[in-house]
């Protein structure tokens, strides 16, 4: 069964400082990879996905992902962080035409 | 271009009741999806549509849980009767199509239920 692991449920980090949030999957095949941004009392906005091609992806507000397909990840990361980057950050994974399938999230608490 | 909507934002119950929820996809978008999000886990599929017809239900606890799709537009989801782990937020989504899995999903903000 394909499945979704975010290491660490909770990431602090200081404004400015980098923002790395870790996703790995497990699945037979390489799967399609997104991550999507969860803001309180909201739905679900997607950042960035990986379908093919190149394997560095650029989301909105300046977050990137890199799928290496050796490692089975998908790693999170933006350079500087912004207090408005606060949120709960989800990696999915979706293999071929199956369904979508979460991780239990990442927290993001960002401090002045 | 209006996003997914979704009704009522908050819902609280008592057990063994029953309640339905109701959502309205992008326009044009051909593929509805209903999830359910526990506290402090990621949201998980039950059920997606696919124009009116059901294409994955096979998270859906259907002795209790049913959804529907007139029209191939507006969908609800109901529970009857609710339990205590019913509890959670429950997510539209809706995509352009089915895609081969690469499409992206749009996603309601959700109706938050609490069954007491």
């Amino acid at each position: 069964a394909q499945s979704v692991t975010q290491l660490g449920s909770h990431v602090s980090v200081s404004e400015g400082a980098l923002v790395l949030l870790r996703c790995n999957y497990s699945s037979s095949v390489p799967p399609y990879l997104f991550w999507y941004v969860q803001y309180p009392n909201q739905g679900l906005q997607l950042l960035l996905k990986y379908t093919t091609g190149a394997t560095l992806v650029k989301g909105i507000n300046g977050f990137e992902a890199e799928f290496k397909k050796s490692e089975t990840s998908f790693h999170l990361t933006k350079p500087s962080a912004h207090m408005s980057d606060a949120a709960e950050y989800f990696c999915a994974v979706r293999p071929w035409t199956d369904k979508l399938i979460f991780g239990t999230g990442t927290r993001l608490q960002v401090f002045p | 271009e209006a996003g997914v909507a979704q009704s009522p934002r908050y819902k609280i119950i008592e057990k063994r009741q029953s309640v339905a929820f109701w959502c309205n996809p992008i326009s044009g978008h051909a593929t509805l999806y209903w999830y359910q999000q526990i506290l402090g886990q990621g949201p998980k599929l039950l059920i997606q549509f696919q124009n009116n017809g059901v294409v994955d239900d096979s998270q859906l606890p259907k002795d209790r849980f049913s959804a529907e799709r007139l029209k191939g537009v507006d969908s609800t989801l109901k529970i009857q009767p609710a339990k205590l782990e019913d509890s959670a937020v429950y997510l539209c989504a809706s995509s352009l199509d089915s895609g081969g899995g690469r499409e992206t999903q749009y996603f309601g903000p959700g109706t938050r239920l609490l069954v007491l």
